[in-house]
């Protein structure tokens, strides 16, 4: 299957400071989008992306599908503790009806 | 209903036995898809449906893994003769084929753990 990779693994920050992830891929993509997974919990879309150079905000996140189609970004401004949960990226291929998923980030917020 | 359901929950078997995982999907939505998520890792692709059409079964691991969604609504996975191996949570999830917005909506899962 597709390989998407997520960086960085991990991230352990400050409550109130900015995040940035992001996910790449050696295939184009036509839709991307970014979940976030809580324990126990399925994963919940948060910004869904159409369009090469397309940005897209959801409150205090914005993501952007990268111009080469190959790569998007997940920015969170002033991030709060209900921020810390695992963070997913998906894209489709075409117009296939299967979506292939990222590694992960895992953010932890320190209050 | 409001959102997909998933049951069990949580299910603990004994290698060997047979497992059966249900999905309720988002009444409407004609598009229903299985994901297994092994520990500290994304989503899988199992296998994908349009009503009761399985149209691509390509991520299903091995011919112990079987789906179906006789009347285009519930879905049943079923794995036979359980390994450790198939330990993992199970993710449904139906796509709104209407809306032009080719979003997952997710369950929360079954997590399988496998004796």
């Amino acid at each position: 299957g597709q390989q998407l990779n997520q960086s960085p693994q991990s991230m352990f920050i400050q409550e109130g400071e900015d995040v940035s992830m992001n996910c790449t891929s050696s295939s184009i993509f036509n839709t991307w989008l970014w979940y976030k997974q809580d324990p126990g919990e399925g994963p919940v879309l948060l910004i869904a992306l159409y369009k090469a150079g397309e940005l897209t905000s959801n409150g205090r996140l914005t993501a952007q599908f990268g111009i080469t189609r190959k790569d998007s970004f997940l920015n969170i401004s002033a991030s709060i503790p209900s921020d810390v949960g695992i963070y997913f990226c998906a894209g489709r291929l075409g117009n296939g009806n299967q979506f292939y998923f990222g590694t992960g980030t895992s953010l932890t917020v320190i209050p | 209903g409001a959102g997909v359901s998933q049951s069990p929950r949580y299910k603990v078997a004994k290698r060997g036995q047979d497992v059966a995982l249900r999905c309720d999907p988002i009444s409407g939505h004609v598009s229903l898809f299985w994901y297994q998520q092994a520990l500290g890792q994304g989503p899988e692709f199992l296998t994908y449906f349009q009503n009761e059409a399985q149209l691509d079964k390509s991520g299903l691991p091995s011919d112990r893994f079987f789906a179906e969604r006789p009347e285009g609504s519930v879905s049943t996975l079923k794995i036979q003769r359980t390994q450790q191996e198939d330990s993992a949570v199970y993710l449904c999830a139906t796509r709104d084929s209407d809306s032009g917005a080719n979003v997952l909506t997710f369950g929360a899962g079954s997590r399988l753990t496998v004796l």
